[in-house]
């Protein structure tokens, strides 16, 4: 059973306007959620993290926001740009994101972002 | 669908030995298959690329002779850390990719090896 859920495989969006992706969880041990950012032939990178004690976390462009009672977090892009596309994991954690033994990731299986010009 | 398993997910060892980590496919062919290794503050770094049959494409500063991956079929790819030692202490996950690219990877679930 997969307890990080990204359901929706795409998302296009015109350059310049929101993109909101989504992700759903179905472990409540989770307490720490993050965002990865995939190009092309690269490993994943880190993009923006959130801890379970907020419901918003802000980074220039980038937002999450986290709905504990759903147990569902969305990541909003704004402005969108071209340079936004590529695949986006969600990724879950019962460590509180400190890594080593407690920090063992648990990844959604991605949305291919699309920013047309 | 598209689910991958890593087997063991948790193991212990002692310093020299070697250790033997499974990525699985359950259904579906995996074509590439991808090793990555997390560090503190959940970054991950990408070790290696392997194709069904054909030797691992390893990344920079990635020692080869000491992460041996063998991707033997489409459904699996193994990665050995041989002479194990503390410093190797991590959380290895495996991905795979079912096509000819590799915009969408299913993640395992990961292998904490804890070396003593």
């Amino acid at each position: 059973d997969q307890q990080v859920k990204q359901n929706s495989p795409s998302l296009s969006v015109q350059e310049g306007r929101i993109s909101i992706l989504n992700c759903d969880y179905t472990n409540s041990m989770f307490d720490y959620f993050l965002w990865y950012k995939k190009y092309p032939a690269e490993g994943p990178t880190f993009l923006i993290s959130i801890s379970s004690i907020k419901d918003k976390n802000e980074d220039g462009r980038f937002t999450v926001f986290l709905n504990k009672s759903a147990k569902h977090l969305s990541l909003h892009i704004v402005p969108s740009q071209p340079g936004d596309s590529a695949v986006y994991f969600c990724a879950a954690s019962a460590g509180g994101g400190y890594g080593g033994s407690q920090g063992n990731l648990i990844f959604g299986k991605g949305t291919k972002l699309s920013v047309k010009p | 669908g598209a689910v991958v398993s890593q087997h063991p997910s948790w193991v212990i060892c002692k310093s020299g030995t070697s250790v033997k980590i499974e990525c699985r496919s359950l259904d579906f062919q995996a074509t590439t298959m991808f090793w990555y290794r997390q560090f503190p503050k959940q970054s991950l770094m990408l070790m290696a690329t392997s194709n069904e049959g054909s030797k691992a494409t390893y990344e920079q500063g990635v020692e080869k002779d000491k992460f041996l991956i063998n991707h033997a079929s489409l459904t699996l790819s193994t990665l050995t850390v041989t002479s194990a030692h503390p410093e190797d202490s991590s959380f290895y996950i495996c991905s795979a990719s079912q096509g000819p690219t590799t915009d969408t990877q299913y993640f395992g679930p990961g292998t904490r090896l804890t070396v003593l």
